[in-house]
C-alpha cells in the first residue's frame, strides 16, 4: 500500500523556522513527483510545492518563495519542506502528496502553527 | 480562479447530488474532484473530469468542459458527507476551488 507519513510540524513563532519531513512506503519515491499541498484551519486547499523525479525541477507558490525550500532523497524515500520567515498566515496543515498535476495519493497531515 | 456551488448541499439518503465547478477560464480535460471527511485528508475521486480513481464507486461521476465542470453523487449514501474539492491543473499553479459541504438529511 502506497503511504505517505509527514512530520515535523509544531508551534513556532512568527519569523520562526521549521523542516517538514515526508517518508514514503509502499512505492519508489524516485519514481514518483511530489507535491505539498496545504489547509489552513476550517479553509480550503491550496498548493505549496513541487519537486520532480530527480529533484532538478522544484517550484513554489508565489508567496513562499524565497521562504520555503523542498528537497528528496529518493535513496532514503524522504523529502525535506524546509520552513523559515513563517509568518501567521502560514498556519495549516501541511499535506504530502504524490501526483505531478492531481493527486492521487495523500499523506495524513502535519499541523504548523505560528504564533507568539 | 475555481468556483463552486452550492456551498452546502443537503441530500436526502438515496437521492442524487449535484454539485458544480466553475473555472474563470476555458479548458477540456485537466480537472479533478475530491472528497475530503471530517478530520482526514483529501482523497481523490475523479482526474482527467470524468476518470474514477482506483476504488472509486460508479455512483460518483464527473462530467463537463469548458467553464463548467460537475460531479454527481448518485445513490447518496451517509458515508458521503464531506467537502468536495475540484480543482484545475490546465493552468500553473494549481488551483482548487472553495468546496462544497453535503449533508445527509
Amino acid at each position: 500500500e502506497m503511504q505517505l507519513v509527514e512530520s515535523g510540524g509544531g508551534l513556532v513563532q512568527p519569523g520562526g523556522s521549521l523542516t517538514l519531513s515526508c517518508v514514503v512506503s509502499g512505492f519508489s519515491l524516485s519514481n514518483s513527483e511530489i507535491n505539498w499541498v496545504r489547509q489552513a484551519p476550517g479553509r480550503g486547499l491550496e498548493w505549496v510545492s513541487y519537486i520532480s523525479t530527480s529533484g532538478s525541477d522544484v517550484y513554489y507558490r508565489d508567496s513562499v518563495k524565497g521562504r520555503f525550500t523542498l528537497s528528496r532523497d529518493n535513496a532514503n524515500n524522504s523529502l525535506y519542506l524546509q520552513l523559515s520567515s513563517l509568518r501567521a498566515e502560514d498556519t495549516a496543515i501541511y499535506y504530502c502528496v504524490s501526483g505531478d498535476y492531481y493527486y492521487d495519493v495523500w499523506g495524513q497531515g502535519t499541523l504548523v502553527t505560528v504564533s507568539s | 480562479v475555481m468556483t463552486q456551488s452550492p456551498a452546502t448541499l443537503s441530500v436526502s439518503p438515496g437521492e442524487t447530488a449535484t454539485l458544480s465547478c466553475w473555472a474563470s477560464q476555458s479548458f477540456t480535460d485537466n480537472l479533478a474532484w475530491y472528497q475530503q471527511t471530517p478530520g482526514q485528508a483529501p482523497k481523490l475521486l475523479i482526474s482527467g473530469v470524468s476518470t474514477r480513481a482506483t476504488g472509486i464507486p460508479a455512483r460518483f461521476s464527473g462530467s463537463g468542459s469548458g467553464t463548467e465542470f460537475t460531479l454527481t453523487i448518485s445513490g447518496l449514501q451517509s458515508e458521503d458527507s464531506a467537502v468536495y474539492y475540484c480543482q484545475q491543473y490546465n493552468d500553473w499553479p494549481p488551483t482548487f476551488g472553495p468546496g462544497t459541504r453535503v449533508e445527509i438529511k
